[in-house]
């Protein structure tokens, strides 16, 4: 059965923090992880990775996949309390994706 | 673009009733995702629709979860008897392409209650 496990499962932080959220996977036949943020409605969408040690980033926002630890990490710099949301990594095969249950992020001013 | 419609956005019903739930995916978009979001939990796949076949219903409990892609366009989501179990969160997403190289658009989710 796939398996995604994030940590820690929750976290609070001060404004200007950086954050590191991590993501760990048993899948078969790995087809690629996605970041989604949560916040009071449906997730959205932040990174796809495929390739391992490639870092796509966005703004403050990064990620990079290491195939090879079967993990990714997410990391923030400079926090704002509009980070605040719960980060969800997805896993998918060919087949499906399988979510994580996610790293509730608290920034606070 | 329009985004991915759900409706209803909020559901309070009593154990062992009925209840429907519908999704217009994004204009396009071959495939759609149903999940169940439990308080405190990552969402978990219920049924993949590619156009409008099934790819995966391998986590739906079919003795009561009904799911359909008519026309490969909108879908529905049926429960029927509700449990106390069933109170949760329903997302349905779409994406352009399947086999897990794209990313899924949520729509805003069903809110339902069983009380």
């Amino acid at each position: 059965e796939d398996k995604v496990v994030q940590s820690p499962l929750s976290l609070v932080v001060h404004e200007g923090d950086t954050v590191t959220l991590n993501c760990s996977y048993e899948v078969t036949n790995f087809r690629s992880l996605l970041w989604y943020k949560q916040e009071k409605k449906a997730p959205t969408f932040l990174f796809m990775l495929t390739s391992s040690g490639i870092e796509k980033k966005s703004g403050r926002l990064s990620s990079i996949l290491d195939k090879k630890e079967l993990s990714s990490i997410l990391n923030i710099t400079a926090t704002q309390t509009g980070d605040s949301a719960i980060y969800l990594c997805a896993v998918s095969n060919a087949g499906k994706s399988t979510f994580g249950d996610g790293t509730t992020l608290t920034v606070k001013p | 673009e329009a985004g991915v419609a759900q409706s209803p956005r909020y559901k309070i019903i009593e154990k062992r009733q009925s209840v429907a739930f519908w999704c217009n995916p994004i204009s396009g978009h071959a495939t759609l995702y149903w999940y169940q979001q439990i308080l405190g939990q990552g969402p978990k796949l219920l049924i993949q629709f590619q156009n409008n076949g099934v790819v995966d219903d391998s986590q739906l409990p079919k003795d009561r979860f009904s799911a359909e892609r008519l026309k490969g366009v909108d879908s529905t989501l049926k429960i029927q008897p509700a449990k106390l179990e069933d109170s949760a969160v329903y997302l349905c997403a779409s994406s352009y392409v399947a086999g897990g190289l794209d990313e899924q658009f949520f729509g805003p989710g069903t809110r339902l209650t069983v009380l």
